[in-house]
Protein backbone atom coordinates (compact mmCIF):
# COMPACT_ATOMS: atom_id res chain seq x y z
CA UNK A 1 0.00 0.00 0.00
CA UNK A 2 1.30 3.76 -0.74
CA UNK A 3 2.57 5.10 1.80
CA UNK A 4 3.88 9.40 3.00
CA UNK A 5 7.61 8.80 3.42
CA UNK A 6 9.04 11.38 5.74
CA UNK A 7 13.33 11.65 6.86
CA UNK A 8 15.10 12.36 9.06
CA UNK A 9 12.94 10.41 11.53
CA UNK A 10 14.82 12.35 14.68
CA UNK A 11 16.78 15.57 14.09
CA UNK A 12 18.70 16.99 16.87
CA UNK A 13 19.89 21.07 16.27
CA UNK A 14 21.15 23.95 17.95
CA UNK A 15 19.01 27.28 18.25
CA UNK A 16 19.35 29.00 15.31
CA UNK A 17 20.58 26.69 12.94
CA UNK A 18 18.40 25.82 9.95
CA UNK A 19 16.73 22.78 9.36
CA UNK A 20 15.11 20.99 6.14
CA UNK A 21 12.47 18.28 6.86
CA UNK A 22 11.84 15.89 4.05
CA UNK A 23 8.88 14.41 2.75
CA UNK A 24 7.97 12.24 -0.05
CA UNK A 25 4.35 12.24 -0.89
CA UNK A 26 2.19 9.51 -2.29
CA UNK A 27 2.67 9.68 -6.25
CA UNK A 28 -0.89 10.03 -7.19
CA UNK A 29 -1.28 12.57 -4.78
CA UNK A 30 -1.90 16.36 -5.77
CA UNK A 31 -2.23 18.45 -2.46
CA UNK A 32 0.41 18.24 0.48
CA UNK A 33 0.69 19.76 4.21
CA UNK A 34 2.20 19.88 6.88
CA UNK A 35 1.44 19.46 10.74
CA UNK A 36 2.95 19.92 13.82
CA UNK A 37 2.32 18.15 17.43
CA UNK A 38 4.48 19.23 20.54
CA UNK A 39 4.52 16.35 22.36
CA UNK A 40 1.14 15.89 24.33
CA UNK A 41 -1.06 17.93 22.62
CA UNK A 42 -2.96 18.53 19.65
CA UNK A 43 -1.53 18.13 16.03
CA UNK A 44 -1.71 21.88 14.31
CA UNK A 45 -1.94 22.61 10.83
CA UNK A 46 1.18 24.45 9.27
CA UNK A 47 0.75 24.75 5.82
CA UNK A 48 -1.60 23.27 2.97
CA UNK A 49 0.81 23.37 -0.88
CA UNK A 50 -1.25 22.68 -4.58
CA UNK A 51 0.11 23.32 -7.79
CA UNK A 52 3.49 24.98 -6.87
CA UNK A 53 2.00 27.40 -4.56
CA UNK A 54 0.60 27.43 -0.39
CA UNK A 55 -3.09 27.72 -0.54
CA UNK A 56 -2.97 28.18 3.27
CA UNK A 57 -0.78 28.49 5.85
CA UNK A 58 -1.16 28.93 9.63
CA UNK A 59 0.33 31.60 12.51
CA UNK A 60 2.55 29.58 13.30
CA UNK A 61 3.97 29.75 9.85
CA UNK A 62 5.83 32.32 9.89
CA UNK A 63 8.87 34.21 8.02
CA UNK A 64 10.95 31.39 9.85
CA UNK A 65 9.22 28.80 7.94
CA UNK A 66 9.21 27.33 4.26
CA UNK A 67 7.79 24.60 1.59
CA UNK A 68 9.25 23.92 -1.62
CA UNK A 69 8.32 20.64 -4.12
CA UNK A 70 11.78 21.07 -5.48
CA UNK A 71 11.39 18.04 -7.76
CA UNK A 72 8.37 15.35 -8.76
CA UNK A 73 9.16 13.52 -5.33
CA UNK A 74 9.94 15.91 -2.80
CA UNK A 75 8.29 18.34 -0.61
CA UNK A 76 10.41 19.65 2.30
CA UNK A 77 9.87 22.10 5.04
CA UNK A 78 12.83 24.72 5.97
CA UNK A 79 13.11 26.11 9.20
CA UNK A 80 15.86 28.90 8.59
CA UNK A 81 16.69 29.80 12.63
CA UNK A 82 15.22 27.19 14.81
CA UNK A 83 13.91 28.25 18.24
CA UNK A 84 13.53 26.22 21.38
CA UNK A 85 9.85 26.17 21.00
CA UNK A 86 9.86 24.47 17.63
CA UNK A 87 10.96 21.55 18.97
CA UNK A 88 7.88 19.34 17.81
CA UNK A 89 7.48 16.10 15.79
CA UNK A 90 6.48 17.58 12.39
CA UNK A 91 3.99 15.64 10.37
CA UNK A 92 3.52 15.38 6.30
CA UNK A 93 0.48 14.52 5.11
CA UNK A 94 -0.90 14.05 1.24
CA UNK A 95 -4.18 14.00 -0.89
CA UNK A 96 -5.65 13.16 -3.75
CA UNK A 97 -7.57 15.92 -4.01
CA UNK A 98 -8.17 19.18 -1.77
CA UNK A 99 -11.44 20.50 -0.60
CA UNK A 100 -13.07 18.75 2.48
CA UNK A 101 -13.56 15.38 1.58
CA UNK A 102 -10.46 13.41 0.91
CA UNK A 103 -8.47 11.41 3.53
CA UNK A 104 -5.06 13.12 4.05
CA UNK A 105 -2.75 10.88 4.62
CA UNK A 106 -0.06 10.96 7.36
CA UNK A 107 3.73 10.17 7.48
CA UNK A 108 5.60 8.92 9.91
CA UNK A 109 6.75 12.18 11.45
CA UNK A 110 10.09 13.83 11.75
CA UNK A 111 10.89 14.39 15.87
CA UNK A 112 12.63 17.68 15.98
CA UNK A 113 14.60 18.50 18.77
CA UNK A 114 16.04 22.11 19.57
CA UNK A 115 18.45 22.63 21.63
CA UNK B 1 -11.31 31.28 15.88
CA UNK B 2 -12.06 27.52 15.68
CA UNK B 3 -12.42 25.44 18.73
CA UNK B 4 -13.35 22.25 19.08
CA UNK B 5 -14.08 20.22 22.36
CA UNK B 6 -13.88 16.75 23.22
CA UNK B 7 -13.23 14.35 26.49
CA UNK B 8 -9.65 14.15 27.26
CA UNK B 9 -10.11 10.48 28.59
CA UNK B 10 -12.14 7.64 28.02
CA UNK B 11 -11.79 3.88 29.54
CA UNK B 12 -13.44 0.73 28.28
CA UNK B 13 -13.12 -2.60 28.52
CA UNK B 14 -12.99 -4.98 25.88
CA UNK B 15 -15.82 -6.13 23.44
CA UNK B 16 -18.09 -3.12 25.15
CA UNK B 17 -18.86 0.10 22.77
CA UNK B 18 -17.50 3.75 23.66
CA UNK B 19 -18.56 6.78 22.44
CA UNK B 20 -16.11 10.21 22.11
CA UNK B 21 -18.07 13.37 21.25
CA UNK B 22 -16.90 16.69 19.99
CA UNK B 23 -18.54 19.52 20.14
CA UNK B 24 -16.72 22.40 17.53
CA UNK B 25 -16.79 26.21 17.09
CA UNK B 26 -15.70 27.03 13.82
CA UNK B 27 -16.30 29.44 10.45
CA UNK B 28 -16.42 28.04 7.09
CA UNK B 29 -17.38 24.45 8.35
CA UNK B 30 -16.85 21.80 5.86
CA UNK B 31 -16.88 18.39 7.82
CA UNK B 32 -15.92 16.67 10.59
CA UNK B 33 -12.79 14.24 10.20
CA UNK B 34 -11.91 11.27 12.73
CA UNK B 35 -8.09 10.54 13.00
CA UNK B 36 -6.47 7.71 15.16
CA UNK B 37 -3.18 7.81 16.81
CA UNK B 38 -1.06 5.29 18.49
CA UNK B 39 1.22 6.64 20.83
CA UNK B 40 2.17 9.47 19.05
CA UNK B 41 2.74 7.51 15.55
CA UNK B 42 0.88 9.35 12.28
CA UNK B 43 -2.60 10.18 12.43
CA UNK B 44 -4.65 7.74 10.83
CA UNK B 45 -8.23 8.17 8.56
CA UNK B 46 -11.22 6.81 10.22
CA UNK B 47 -14.12 8.44 9.21
CA UNK B 48 -15.85 11.45 7.48
CA UNK B 49 -19.14 13.90 7.65
CA UNK B 50 -20.06 16.14 5.86
CA UNK B 51 -23.69 15.87 6.07
CA UNK B 52 -26.06 15.05 8.97
CA UNK B 53 -26.52 11.27 10.08
CA UNK B 54 -24.70 8.62 10.97
CA UNK B 55 -21.71 7.14 8.54
CA UNK B 56 -20.67 3.19 9.22
CA UNK B 57 -17.46 1.69 8.39
CA UNK B 58 -17.05 -1.47 10.12
CA UNK B 59 -16.45 -1.44 13.87
CA UNK B 60 -16.65 2.25 13.38
CA UNK B 61 -19.23 4.47 13.11
CA UNK B 62 -19.53 8.69 13.12
CA UNK B 63 -22.47 10.93 13.50
CA UNK B 64 -22.60 14.61 12.92
CA UNK B 65 -25.23 17.01 13.45
CA UNK B 66 -24.90 20.54 11.78
CA UNK B 67 -27.17 22.14 13.45
CA UNK B 68 -25.84 21.32 17.07
CA UNK B 69 -22.29 21.70 16.22
CA UNK B 70 -21.54 18.09 17.33
CA UNK B 71 -20.47 14.96 15.88
CA UNK B 72 -19.53 11.43 17.61
CA UNK B 73 -16.99 8.53 16.98
CA UNK B 74 -18.80 5.40 17.98
CA UNK B 75 -16.40 2.05 18.14
CA UNK B 76 -18.24 -1.19 18.79
CA UNK B 77 -16.70 -4.18 20.13
CA UNK B 78 -13.74 -2.67 21.16
CA UNK B 79 -10.28 -4.59 20.99
CA UNK B 80 -7.46 -4.11 23.10
CA UNK B 81 -5.51 -2.22 20.09
CA UNK B 82 -8.21 0.13 19.74
CA UNK B 83 -6.24 1.90 22.88
CA UNK B 84 -5.06 5.23 21.35
CA UNK B 85 -6.35 8.86 20.33
CA UNK B 86 -8.73 9.82 18.81
CA UNK B 87 -8.93 13.47 17.42
CA UNK B 88 -12.07 14.75 15.48
CA UNK B 89 -11.05 17.47 13.21
CA UNK B 90 -12.77 20.26 11.00
CA UNK B 91 -12.13 20.41 7.87
CA UNK B 92 -12.07 24.03 5.44
CA UNK B 93 -11.94 23.75 1.88
CA UNK B 94 -8.72 23.97 1.34
CA UNK B 95 -8.58 20.69 3.20
CA UNK B 96 -6.67 22.37 6.02
CA UNK B 97 -7.80 20.13 9.49
CA UNK B 98 -8.45 21.97 12.34
CA UNK B 99 -7.65 18.98 15.18
CA UNK B 100 -8.94 18.63 18.85
CA UNK B 101 -7.39 17.87 22.02
CA UNK B 102 -7.79 14.56 21.45
CA UNK B 103 -9.43 11.67 23.68
CA UNK B 104 -7.22 9.27 24.98
CA UNK B 105 -8.94 5.93 24.76
CA UNK B 106 -8.19 2.74 27.39
CA UNK B 107 -9.68 -0.70 26.23
CA UNK B 108 -9.15 -3.00 29.72
CA UNK B 109 -9.00 -6.64 29.54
Amino acid sequence: EPEVTQTPSHQVTQMGQEVILRCVPISNHLYFYWYRQILGQKVEFLVSFYNNEISEKSEIFDDQFSVERPDGSNFTLKIRSTKLEDSAMYFCASSVYGGDSYEQYFGPGTRLTVT
Amino acid sequence: GQSLEQPSEVTAVEGAIVQINCTYQTSGFYGLSWYQQHDGGAPTFLSYNALDGLEETGRFSSFLSRSDSYGYLLLQELQMKDSASYFCAVSSNTGKLIFGQGTTLQVKP
